[in-house]
């Protein structure tokens, strides 16, 4: 089955490290995408990126990088830089004819 | 700057009750409108998509609308079940990205 694989599922950060989120996609889509979920704040564009090799800042941009490599790949890195990460992170992709398809998520807490 | 507002922000209701889920954004140059389920601790799963030509869509239970001159859409869900409890979520795209609404938190109870 096509779809979009986030891991790991839950993830713990120490203070001043980076950690890298894993997004993969099997659907052949070109986009793809990393939100933040806060309570009450509702979904937040980080990067999205539309081919490869190419990526552009969305709305709250600070403190993560991304890559993409592959068609299939878009990991997140979450860097020190980064104030406040804990949130639950979502991965997209999508074809304009056919709208947005999401990961499971994976929920990042700083210890 | 695109604005996707959502009402109302929670809703219960008893099963079996039929209700309407309301969005309203304020750009109408969109490409199409989403309507999707999340539940607690879990991704987006998406319910339907409305091309920006089309007027509905229907999947089983839900049918939702789009009324791009107006900036609205509404999701309308028949017969409720207490698994329809979820948080709603309509989001529309423009020409690079979807922008999404805060989410209507839906509870129905048996």
């Amino acid at each position: 089955d096509g779809g979009i694989t986030q891991s790991p599922k839950y993830l713990f950060r120490k203070e001043g490290q980076n950690v890298t989120l894993s997004c993969e996609q099997n659907l052949n889509h070109d986009a793809m995408y990393w939100y933040r979920q806060d309570p009450g704040q509702g979904l937040r564009l980080i990067y999205y990126s539309q081919i490869v090799n190419d990526f552009q800042k969305g709305d709250i941009a600070e403190g993560y990088s991304v890559s993409r490599e592959k068609k299939e790949s878009f990991p997140l890195t979450v860097t020190s830089a980064q104030k406040n990460p804990t949130a639950f992170y979502l991965c997209a992709s999508s074809a304009l004819r056919y709208g947005y398809t999401f990961g499971s998520g994976t929920r990042l807490t700083v210890v | 700057k695109q604005e996707v507002t959502q009402i109302p922000a929670a809703l219960s209701v008893p099963e079996g009750e039929n209700l309407v889920l309301n969005c309203s954004f304020t750009d109408s140059a969109i490409y199409n409108l989403q309507w999707f389920r999340q539940d607690p601790g879990k991704g987006l799963t998406s319910l339907l998509l409305i091309q920006s030509s089309q007027r509905e869509q229907t999947s089983g239970r839900l049918n939702a609308s789009l009324d791009k001159s107006s900036g609205r859409s509404t999701l309308y869900i028949a017969a409720s079940q207490p698994g329809d409890s979820a948080t709603y979520l309509c989001a529309v795209r423009g020409s690079e990205k979807l922008v999404f609404g805060k989410g209507t938190k839906l509870t129905v109870n048996p």
